[in-house]
């Protein structure tokens, strides 16, 4: 099946800081991929959808201007946690779609990364 | 957006089926119903994926009746290893994928 890859697994940031997560569909091209962030014991939020070569869409309540994706390519979305904040501490992951051989849509998800502000 | 609604919870003893069921009452008529499990820590991982009647692969099987309003996933012969949060996602164009809360799985010993 697909594959859809993303780095880091985990990572540990100062607060102020900023960190890139990248989400990479490995052997397929996606022109659309999804964000989502997940705290404990939750369900998946949807953050935004990355659409590749035009300006994500962002879910109401997301800003757009902290949370910075580009979906330059057709294989790689980015989603950049701009002056990162304790409260930003969540597990990010990322989605793509990938159509089937009979023409069903499917998404596959990132391995999701671990995000920790201190 | 066809919203789901699931059980919350599940408990069941190891090596018996389980039957979680998923309402979706304003399923579209070019929605797929698809099923994902997610483990602590990782990104859902595809189940099963149907448009009606039956279907079988090798992990579980997809019940949707005629009104394709409800959907059923059963997992046979579950392990510890099924412990997870199960997740019935409708969806069409895939313009917009959205989760509801799941069903969290406990498989006893």
């Amino acid at each position: 099946g697909a594959v859809v890859s993303q780095h880091p697994s985990w990572v540990i940031c100062k607060s102020g800081t900023s960190v890139k997560i990248e989400c990479r569909s490995l052997d397929f091209q996606a022109t659309t991929m999804f964000w989502y962030r997940q705290f404990p014991k939750q369900s998946l939020m949807l953050m935004a959808t990355s659409n590749e070569g035009s300006k994500a869409t962002y879910e109401q309540g997301v800003e757009k201007d902290k949370f910075l994706i580009n979906h330059a390519s057709l294989t790689l979305s980015t989603l950049t946690v701009t002056s990162a904040h304790p409260e930003d501490s969540s597990f990010y992951i990322c989605s793509a779609i990938s159509t089937r051989d009979r023409g069903e849509k499917e998404a596959f998800f990132g391995q999701g990364t671990r995000l920790t502000v201190v | 957006l066809a919203k789901t609604t699931q059980p919350i919870s599940m408990d069941s003893y190891e090596g018996q089926e389980v039957n979680i069921t998923c309402s979706h009452n304003n399923i579209a008529t070019n929605d797929y119903i698809t099923w994902y499990q997610q483990f602590p820590s990782q990104g859902p991982r595809f189940i099963i994926q149907g448009y009606k009647t039956k279907v079988t692969n090798e992990v579980a099987s997809l019940f949707i009746p005629a009104d394709r309003k409800s959907s059923t996933l059963s997992l046979p012969r579950v392990s510890l290893s099924d412990t997870a949060v199960y997740y019935c996602l409708v969806a069409g164009g895939y313009q917009k994928v959205t989760f509801g809360i799941g069903t969290k799985l406990q498989v006893i010993p």
